[in-house]
């Protein structure tokens, strides 16, 4: 089993919809979660990063995180073709390794 | 501007030949990894290192090399013994702690 799990896709929406991208892991002792966009052919920048179990929002992104289930979670609101790219959670281990979910590629069609 | 930076973005590299992907960085980063991504696979960990002159592999180290002798730079020796190197490479940094990643822009290396 991995110890970050993440859905491939693709997840193909319409423009104007809310989308969901989720994560699971089954290392108890992660305590930081990120999310990072990857465009095609580009490196992954980061998006958002949060610590505590609840939500934390920015813009049209909401990151949320569920300790007890081991889960997170980012929403983007209205979402745009501009979007469109692989969304990749990641944590750190305990030497601060990021490790990273296999990403889940996001397409909004206009 | 702060940032890092990947050289080639394409290479190209006959079977049996060695090459060097170049990966600099001006944020005073201590830390620096580089990744492999294989479509379909996420992010897999070749080599890191979280101070100068010294380095440890990741998860698929097999046929690859690296060195860090500036803390600016961690260039990656792919070499011949690496069995199927065509692949997208990404580099990162980061300081020490829990902060994210800042990455390349990646080199796309082709076998012909």
């Amino acid at each position: 089993q991995k110890e970050v799990e993440q859905d491939p896709g693709p997840l193909s929406v319409p423009e104007g919809a809310i989308v969901s991208l989720n994560c699971t892991y089954s290392n108890s002792a992660f305590q930081y979660f990120m999310w990072y966009r990857q465009y095609s052919r580009k490196g992954p920048e980061l998006l958002m990063y949060t610590y505590s179990s609840g939500n934390k929002e920015d813009g049209r992104f909401t990151a949320q995180v569920d300790k007890s289930s081991k889960y997170i979670s980012l929403f983007i609101r209205d979402s745009q073709p501009s979007d469109s790219a692989t969304y990749l959670c990641a944590m750190p281990d305990s030497s601060y390794k990021l490790i990273f979910g296999s990403g889940t590629r996001l397409l909004v069609r206009p | 501007d702060g940032g890092i930076t990947q050289s080639p973005k394409y290479l190209f590299r006959k079977e049996g030949q060695n090459v060097t992907l170049s990966c600099e960085q001006n944020l005073n980063h201590d830390a620096m990894y580089w990744y492999r991504q294989d479509p379909g696979q996420g992010l897999r960990l070749i080599y890191y290192s979280q101070i100068v002159n010294d380095f440890q592999k990741g998860d698929i180290a097999e046929g690859y090399s690296v060195s860090r002798e500036k803390k600016e730079s961690f260039p990656l020796t792919v070499t011949s013994a690496q069995k199927n190197p065509t692949a997208f490479y990404l580099c990162a940094s980061s300081p020490q702690g829990a902060d994210g990643y800042t990455f390349g822009s990646g080199t796309r290396l082709t076998v012909v």
